[in-house]
């Protein structure tokens, strides 16, 4: 079946410009994922979603970031104002229930935003 | 708070040797382990994990035992292959806490 699925796969945009990502997670998982992947480093957890609701924003950097998932299904993150430092590659994981810490995430290719 | 720490890399190797990949982490609950691989050009996928102390996980060839006493967690397989050449993680996450927290990565490169 389809995996998780982000676009664009490359997106640049200029320091201070808008910008949306999208992730579509693999059918029927409630649970959903945000972490960002800065060169030479590991992912870093952005937002979990459990449903429709944000269960944990804890790793949102700032008030420039925010995420939304309307329907339970499709996820887009927003950035405002963007900033050289958000160049990243930004990774959308899904899973099929909130696994307590014990299962598995399954990971979308990402999305790799440049801002110049 | 919590962290994991990686063996440096990039490691080479030539096929059929022996593999290990250290990672050791910190973390204020009870932890589970993973290893997560990430092969060219495609997505992070779950290799094998541990939920408890003294647990094994294996997959692929790979294993990793979860030690307590020295909060371990390192990633051994007997004979690699080319087809392992990948970017390896190592994550835990604590606490029924949905969140993950990974290692820097360790690129491994194997040659015929």
């Amino acid at each position: 079946g389809a995996g998780v699925s982000q676009t664009p796969s490359n997106k640049v945009t200029e320091k201070g410009k808008y910008v949306e990502l999208r992730c579509d997670p693999i059918s029927g998982h409630t649970a959903l994922y945000w972490y960002r992947q800065s060169l030479g480093q590991g992912p870093e957890f952005l937002i979990y979603f459990q449903g429709t609701g944000a269960a944990d924003d804890s790793g949102l950097p700032n008030d420039r970031f925010f995420a939304v998932r309307p329907e339970g299904s499709v996820s887009t993150l927003k950035i405002q104002r963007t900033e050289r430092g958000d160049s990243a590659v930004y990774l959308c994981a899904s899973s099929a229930r909130p696994s307590g810490g014990l299962g598995e995430q399954y990971f979308g290719p990402g999305t790799r935003l440049t801002v110049t | 708070g919590d962290s994991v720490t990686q063996m440096e890399g990039p490691v080479t190797l030539s096929e059929e040797a022996f593999l290990t990949i250290n990672c050791t982490y910190t973390a204020t609950g009870y932890p589970s382990l993973f290893w997560y691989v990430q092969y060219p050009g495609e997505g992070l996928q779950l290799l094998l994990k541990a939920t408890k102390a003294d647990d094994k996980g294996s997959n692929k060839g790979f294993e990793a035992t979860y030690r307590k006493e020295t909060t371990s967690f390192h990633l051994e397989k007997g004979s690699v292959q080319v087809s392992d050449s990948a970017v390896y993680f190592c994550a835990l996450s604590v606490g029924g806490n949905e969140k993950l927290t990974f290692g820097t990565g360790t690129r491994l490169t194997i040659i015929p």
